[in-house]
């Protein structure tokens, strides 16, 4: 069975540094995809990032990336020069080859002005 | 484009009455999914309907929870009798096809209560 660990339940990080949220996933399939959502205070979840494990390529969006380690089956989630609206939860998920979204406990990350 | 939309945000309800959540996913979009979040959690997929038909009800307490799609576009969650552990966030998402390299879009979601 698939599963998601995240082993930070929260982070404080100061504005405009860089942070480094961790997950990491077990599975079987050869082919799958791997999540990062944000949860902000509001209860939506919002989209971020995505990788293929076909991918060779790090996913890149923005001030996101993901650093993706196939063999130590890590994904852990990059944001480049955090600011006070980056706090929220986040979560990784996994889709596997039955397209279900299994996800992690997430982590709450609080950005300090 | 318009994002998925839940009715209603927020519910209180006592123990062993019914309640009914409402979704209308993004138009088009094929999948549509019910997550149960209990608080701290990550959510947990209850059900997953491709157009109007049931893909995956394997985690759905079938025995209170029900769940339809009606004509493959809007949905609806229904839980006959709660229970206090039902309090919870449930949210709606929908994506265009099956997920591996699409995602999900969600919509606010509905904090049910149950006292």
């Amino acid at each position: 069975a698939q599963k998601i660990t995240q082993t930070q339940p929260g982070m404080f990080v100061q504005e405009k540094e860089a942070v480094t949220l961790d997950c990491t996933y077990d599975t079987s399939d050869q082919s799958y995809g791997l999540f990062w959502y944000k949860q902000p205070s509001s209860g939506e979840m919002i989209f971020l990032i995505y990788q293929g494990s076909y991918d060779e390529q790090n996913a890149t969006e923005g001030r996101y990336s993901l650093n993706f380690q196939k063999a130590r089956k890590s994904a852990n989630l990059v944001i480049s020069a955090s600011q006070l609206g980056d706090s929220a939860m986040y979560f990784c998920a996994i889709v596997d080859s039955n397209y279900q979204l299994i996800w992690g406990a997430g982590t709450k990350l609080i950005i300090k002005p | 484009e318009a994002g998925v939309a839940q009715s209603p945000r927020y519910k209180i309800i006592e123990k062993r009455q019914s309640v009914a959540f409402w979704c209308n996913p993004i138009s088009g979009h094929a999948t549509l999914y019910w997550y149960q979040q209990i608080l701290g959690q990550g959510p947990k997929l209850l059900i997953q309907f491709q157009n109007n038909g049931v893909v995956d009800d394997s985690q759905l307490p079938k025995d209170r929870f029900s769940a339809e799609r009606l004509k493959g576009v809007d949905s609806t969650l229904k839980i006959q009798p709660a229970k206090l552990e039902d309090s919870a966030v449930y949210l709606c998402a929908s994506s265009l096809v099956r997920l591996m390299n699409t995602e999900a879009f969600f919509g606010q979601g509905t904090r049910l209560t149950v006292v």
